[in-house]
């Protein structure tokens, strides 16, 4: 167990809809990221946040959001789902800002599937 | 229908035998480089890390290997059991602006071991 959390474990909803996936960083970890695994992309990263504040973007589409709260925890929002936005979605945290040698520990991830 | 997805190398190995699995980076500006497992259905695992100014790390079982000239990085298990059956990623990091705390992936390796 990484100590980091993922809510839902499972999501299922139709194309068009809205969704939101949460995560909870290892206890004293500032940093997280989202990271979304699909069959023909592999593991891509997303997005970072580190203490609240947007710490580096990857290959996040503009339907895509994602946000920390004071408390650490963050969330992902994906909108107008697309069939082809089905994959697992992970979120990993790591101690500070994500500097070289930092490592990020992942959680259990949130399978989604759109219909 | 037919599914097309990620075909990942394989590596099929008897129990007790030593594994070795290897991963073809891309930047040479990378400076940080991980091992991650990934068993079904669960989120990647730290296994190993190693920085760039080192070539070799040992951990429990495991050794990373590090060759910066040709942009490779192996890992080595020993004495492989049941247990260690998963699919195998390498991350690097190059901590550069914009790009700070992001980690590339490459494709994985399915490791399966046989009694």
């Amino acid at each position: 167990d990484s100590g980091v959390t993922q809510t839902p474990k499972h999501l299922i909803t139709a194309t068009g809809q809205r969704v939101t996936l949460r995560c909870s960083p290892r206890s004293g970890d500032l940093s997280v990221y989202w990271y979304q695994q699909s069959l023909d992309q592999g593991l891509q990263f997303l997005i970072q946040y580190y203490n609240g504040e947007e710490r580096a973007k990857g290959n996040i589409l503009e339907r895509f959001s994602a946000q920390q709260f004071p408390d650490l925890h963050s969330e992902l929002n994906l909108s107008s789902l697309e069939l082809g936005d089905s994959a697992l979605y992970f979120c990993a945290s790591s101690v500070g800002g994500g500097g070289s040698g930092e490592t990020q520990y992942f959680g259990p991830g949130t399978r989604l599937l759109v219909l | 229908g037919e599914s097309v997805g990620l075909h990942l190398p394989t590596l099929s190995v008897q129990e007790g035998d030593n594994s070795i699995i290897n991963c073809a980076y891309s930047n040479s500006a990378s400076d940080y480089f991980i091992w991650y497992k990934q068993e079904s259905g669960k989120g990647p695992q730290f296994i190993i890390d190693i920085r760039s100014n080192m070539d070799k790390r040992q951990g429990q079982r495991v050794t990373v290997l590090l060759n910066k000239t040709v942009k490779h990085l192996s890992l080595q298990i020993a004495a492989t059991q049941p247990g260690d059956s998963a699919v195998y990623f390498c991350a690097e990091n190059f901590s550069r602006g914009s790009t700070l705390g992001r980690l590339y992936f490459g494709r994985g390796t399915q490791l399966t071991v046989w009694p």
